[in-house]
């Protein structure tokens, strides 16, 4: 079984359009988490959701919008692509408390054409 | 806020050889220490980690040091095989809080 799960795995776009990537944690886990990756594979922190509620809002355009509907699922969508935003999103799931690790998805590749 | 130092950025070793990589960390605060290693279409996947109140850990192959005073941590991998290719990253957070800063990876290669 698939602990932490994201839909789609490649999604390819023009530039303008809207998009949404769905992820899913069966761990029972308290927090959930967006990732974006570069191109030059660094790991940048977007979003942070404990209990359905946002505690990391880090410096991310207003175009992105995390949703969690239940504390095991956490959606991103996306308003009006653009270029810049191609790149690998991870959702990631963690107890959330005193040094409990992330758990990682498989990503979804975004690009932007 | 914490800024987490990963080298080398590649590192290429022949099957059998150890593999070392180095992190530094600025927040005296953190103390929490995990290690990933993230394979070709994969996401990031734990392989160990150290908390502070540690020097250090061992797994089989894999062992991660921790120096609090000079606030560095490394990871060592012991008889390196084919399998062990991938980007490593590590990563340093405070007990409760929910943020972790990342390095910036390690692409290792092991030339069979």
């Amino acid at each position: 079984d698939t602990a932490v799960s994201q839909t789609p795995k490649y999604l390819v776009t023009q530039m303008g359009n809207d998009k949404s990537i769905k992820c899913e944690q069966n761990l029972g886990h308290d927090t959930m988490y967006w990732y974006k990756q570069d191109s030059k594979k660094f790991l940048k922190i977007m979003f942070s959701y404990n209990n359905k509620e946002l505690i990391i809002n880090e410096t991310v355009p207003n175009r992105f919008s995390p949703k969690s509907p239940d504390k095991a699922h956490l959606n991103l969508h996306i308003n009006s692509l653009e270029l810049g935003d191609s790149a690998v999103y991870f959702c990631a799931s963690s107890q959330g408390q005193g040094g409990s690790p992330l758990h990682f998805g498989n990503g979804t590749r975004l690009t932007v054409t | 806020g914490e800024n987490v130092e990963q080298h080398p950025s590649t590192l290429s070793v022949q099957e059998g050889d150890s593999a070392v990589i180095k992190c530094t960390y600025s927040d005296s605060a953190s103390n929490y220490f995990p290690w990933y290693k993230q394979e070709l279409g994969k996401g990031p996947q734990l392989i160990i980690d150290i908390r502070s109140n540690v020097g250090e850990k061992k797994d089989q192959r894999i062992a991660v040091t921790l120096n609090k005073t000079a606030k560095h941590f490394s990871l060592h991998i012991t008889e390196t095989q084919p399998e062990d290719s991938a980007v490593y990253f590590c990563a340093a957070s405070k007990y409760n809080f929910n943020k972790f800063y990342f390095g910036s990876g390690t692409k290792l290669n092991v030339k069979p």
